[in-house]
């Protein structure tokens, strides 16, 4: 099983749906999260940090649930410029690596 | 404050020739990633560095790869008798010590 599992999509969506992403992790010892966000053929870009219970940047939302081990981003409105791969990250350990998920493709359309 | 900087942005070179690729992290951080993402594949992790040190490399080819990142001066990425296969992005990323990567712009190496 790999470390930090994300559902590839493509996640085809109408601009203004709302849209959800969940990850999951494997390692209970990971400290933090991050989600990533990547446009085609640019380097990835943080989009926020995840930390204990979540935390919410304008339309976009992130949740930490470590009962279940799992991370979810939901991005409300969505805009044709939201397209991009999203990209689940874990941090923790000694090692200070960061554990990537594959990304979820988001299309959104007019 | 600039950003991860890497170059060259294009890189192009035959079959068996070097490629070299730096990266000079963002200002006060000491800890450099490099990956590479092959087209329509994900990033994947090569190397870890601090100053004058590899913490990891356990994502890095055994062969012809070679990286670092000197007390002074950029970190740089070294492939040695380079094939098509090595034909990729490869980005470097630096962080501060809460772990959040920041990335550079990547440099596109072309193996003819």
């Amino acid at each position: 099983r790999k470390e930090v599992e994300q559902d590839p999509g493509p996640f085809n969506v109408p601009e203004g749906a709302t849209v959800a992403f969940n990850c999951t992790y494997s390692n209970s010892a990971s400290q933090s999260f991050f989600w990533y966000r990547q446009d085609c053929r640019k380097e990835p870009k943080l989009l926020m940090s995840v930390y204990s219970s979540g935390n919410e940047d304008g339309r976009f939302t992130a949740q930490l649930n470590r009962a279940s081990q799992y991370i979810s981003l939901l991005i409300r409105d969505s805009k044709l410029s939201d397209s991009a791969t999203y990209l689940c990250v874990g941090f923790g350990g000694n090692n200070r690596k960061l554990i990537w998920g594959l990304g979820t493709s988001l299309a959104v359309n007019p | 404050n600039a950003g991860v900087m890497q170059n060259p942005r294009h890189l192009v070179r035959r079959r068996g020739q070097e490629a070299r690729l730096r990266c000079s992290p963002m200002k006060g951080h000491s800890h450099v990633y490099w990956y590479r993402q092959l087209p329509e594949e994900g990033l994947k992790f090569m190397v870890y560095l601090q100053k004058e040190n590899i913490i990891d490399e356990s994502g890095m080819p055994k062969e012809r790869f070679s990286a670092e990142f000197p007390k002074e001066g950029p970190s740089i990425l070294r492939i040695q008798q380079v094939v098509r296969g090595d034909s990729a992005a490869y980005f470097c990323a630096s962080s501060p010590p809460s772990g959040e990567q920041f990335f550079g712009p990547g440099t596109r190496l072309t193996v003819l």
